[in-house]
């Protein structure tokens, strides 16, 4: 079956501007995760959704970061006013019901690069 | 708080040699632990998982790893190398005190015809 998806799969933008980044979790999973990848910071979590609970914000690294979950499917992350040091490869998980032993499933990711 | 330890960020063996990734972890209740591969400009795909069964993981491409709790310790083991394994190999750790994944910084193997 189809797995986890992301779009755009590379996006350019000049610092100070909005960005969104799309991912589609395989379908009927319940949790999807969103993590960051880059070269100074390593894999770092940024945001957990499970079904209808609250999400877990505890990994956004400022108030510039906010990500939605529309209909317990498609999650769209939004980072304001950009600036150089959001330049990362940021990854979305998925996972069928969520819980620590849970396989996440990972998308391509999304390479933002912030000029 | 959790955290694992991936100790040398490059290996480097020759084709048919054994692989061994080393990984420690951290964690002050029963964790489960992780190991992923990724492919250059791909996503993270698992390996093998350690989730309280049996110690010795096998998981796909040959890989395994063996749970040792006196050690914290998950290294994983490949007995012979291919070309196709070049890749960055990731290992992390969840618990029942969170549901997300910690990361190690990594470990890019490198393999020599």
């Amino acid at each position: 079956g189809a797995g986890v998806s992301q779009s755009p799969s590379n996006k350019v933008t000049e610092k100070g501007k909005d960005v969104e980044l799309r991912c589609d979790p395989i379908s009927g999973h319940t949790a999807l995760y969103w993590y960051r990848q880059s070269l100074g910071q390593g894999l770092e979590f940024l945001i957990y959704f499970q079904g209808n609970s609250a999400p877990d914000k505890s990994g956004l690294p400022s108030d510039r970061f906010s990500a939605e979950r529309t209909g317990g499917s498609v999650s769209t992350l939004t980072i304001q006013r950009t600036q150089q040091e959001d330049s990362a490869v940021y990854l979305c998980a998925s996972s069928l019901a969520g819980g620590p032993q849970e396989t996440q499933y990972f998308g391509p990711g999304t390479r933002l690069l912030v000029l | 708080a959790q955290s694992v330890t991936q100790l040398g960020s490059h290996v480097s063996v020759s084709e048919g040699a054994l692989v061994l990734l080393r990984c420690n972890y951290s964690s002050s209740v029963p964790p489960y632990l992780f190991w992923y591969v990724q492919y250059p400009n791909q996503g993270l795909q698992l390996l093998l998982k350690y989730t309280s069964a049996a110690t010795l993981v096998k998981g796909i491409n040959g890989f395994e790893a063996e749970f040792k709790k006196s050690e914290t310790s998950f290294h994983l083991t490949k007995p012979s190398a291919h070309m196709s394994d070049a890749a960055e190999y990731f290992c992390a750790v969840s618990d029942y005190s969170t549901d997300k994944l910690i990361f190690g910084t990594g470990t890019r193997l490198q393999v020599f015809p």
